[in-house]
């Protein structure tokens, strides 16, 4: 089972839709959770940390569910500039401050 | 927030050939790591380059093939040596300007093809 697991997609959606992605990590003990937004031959790019109460910015909402080790992200009115990578991401196994990355899942929206 | 150099952004290598990427951060930070993003896939974490000390390599890659450098807090060099094809990819360096648990900061990426 790999450390981080994301539907790959890619997910089309028009202008305006409302689109959620989903992310589970296999490490019961893992502190920190991310995600980043990788844009076609661009390095990744923080899109905003995940905090155990949820929390939003702007049109994006994130949300963190330890029992079932679960993370989410939800964007609203999407936007044609939307269209990217999203990496979630998760801190390893001890205090090593390594990233865990998942494979990405990928968000084309269209006009 | 650290901004992070990286160079080269691009290289065409030929076989047998070894490439160094560097990496500059314009603070000291705690922690650097290098990763490979082959294509279409996700980041995969080389190693932790240690200040002053020899890096800690993940599973799957060696000193020998990766050498890392990290004279001080700002710098660090990925060496990827004797290269094959296999080894085009892209190379990005990681760099966490605190704690352990907060995010880290990304170089522009190096994409090399060795032909």
């Amino acid at each position: 089972r790999k450390e981080v697991e994301q539907d790959p997609g890619p997910f089309n959606v028009p202008e305006g839709a409302t689109v959620a992605f989903n992310c589970t990590y296999s490490n019961s003990a893992s502190q920190s959770f991310f995600w980043y937004r990788q844009d076609c031959r661009k390095e990744p790019k923080l899109l905003m940390s995940v905090y155990s109460s949820g929390n939003e910015d702007g049109r994006f909402t994130a949300q963190l569910n330890r029992a079932s080790q679960y993370i989410s992200l939800l964007i609203r009115d999407s936007k044609l500039s939307d269209s990217a990578t999203y990496l979630c991401v998760v801190n390893g196994k001890g205090n090593t401050g390594k990233l865990i990355f998942g494979q990405g899942t990928t968000l084309q929206v269209k006009p | 927030s650290a901004v992070i150099s990286q160079k080269p952004s691009r290289d065409i290598c030929q076989r047998g050939t070894s490439l160094t990427i560097q990496c500059q951060v314009d603070s000291q930070v705690t922690m650097m790591f290098w990763y490979r993003q082959q294509p279409g896939q996700s980041l995969t974490l080389i190693a932790t380059a240690n200040q002053g000390s020899e890096a800690t390599y993940e599973s799957g890659f060696v000193i020998d093939k990766f050498p890392i450098s990290r004279p001080n807090l700002t710098f660090s060099t990925l060496t990827v040596s004797n290269l094959s094809p296999e080894d085009s990819s892209i190379y990005l360096c990681s760099a966490k300007p605190r704690h352990a648990n907060t995010e880290a900061f990304f170089g522009q990426g190096t994409r090399l093809t060795v032909v």
